[in-house]
């Protein structure tokens, strides 16, 4: 595996579910951070983590729990979710969590919550 | 605060033909600016990045971008449009200090290329 993947690509759940998300990246970073893509909306950034810890949580809904064991996982956990929270979940990782170095992404995670 | 602001949702143009997608940013200090694309199902990849070295990057796939601090402006052009080259594409910015690496995009531009 290269790059960053992100599993399962396509994730269907019922407002009562618990399900996780989950992110790897085989780049050596060591920051992390999860966005939220809707449509018509620019991405906005959810949580961010520097050294596997959190440094970023951009007022995101306690239904989403964000979790980084080491630098190269990121899951988030999610329970209880809304119908208004389908949308591609995008993860990314950087080097060093400098404004200067790049993001990459992976494909992204299609939820979609009925 | 910083912010990106993308002219136009939708962009159509001729295979063959100049792209020309807009981005203005408004920031405190001078930022770091990125242009990324999306293919279809897949996630964003960089195109070109200026980190206050040239003021005209050039990127992947034959596109450029030039910073324009007067105009407050980053707009990314190609000179010839390939069919290939449909896809959506988001200008985002950062500022280089105390921001982690926090990246504000645009609401993003679908550029769409007919034969």
């Amino acid at each position: 595996e290269t790059g960053v993947t992100q599993t399962p690509r396509h994730l269907v759940m019922g407002m009562t579910n618990k399900k996780s998300l989950k992110c790897e990246q085989h780049l050596g970073h060591n920051a992390m951070y999860w966005y939220k893509q809707s449509a018509k909306k620019p991405l906005e950034l959810m949580f961010v983590y520097s050294l596997e810890e959190r440094v970023e949580n951009n007022s995101v809904p306690s239904r989403f729990s964000p979790e980084c064991p080491n630098s190269s996982h990121l899951f988030l956990h999610l329970h209880t979710l809304q119908p208004e929270d389908s949308a591609l979940y995008l993860c990314a990782s950087s080097q060093g969590g400098l404004a200067v170095n790049e993001q990459f992404f992976g494909p992204g995670t299609r939820l979609t919550v009925l | 605060a910083q912010s990106v602001t993308q002219l136009g949702s939708h962009v159509s143009v001729s295979e063959g033909a100049l792209v020309l997608l807009r981005c203005n940013y408004s920031s405190s200090v001078p930022p770091y600016l990125f242009w990324y694309v999306q293919y279809p199902n897949q996630g964003l990849q960089l195109l070109l990045k200026y980190t206050s070295a040239a003021t005209l990057v050039k990127g992947i796939n034959g596109f450029e971008a030039e910073f324009k601090k007067s105009e407050t402006s980053f707009h990314l052009t190609k000179p010839s449009a390939h069919m290939s080259d449909a896809a959506e594409y988001f200008c985002a910015v950062s500022e280089p200090r105390g921001s982690q690496g926090n990246l504000i995009f645009g609401k993003g531009t679908k550029l769409s290329v007919k034969p």
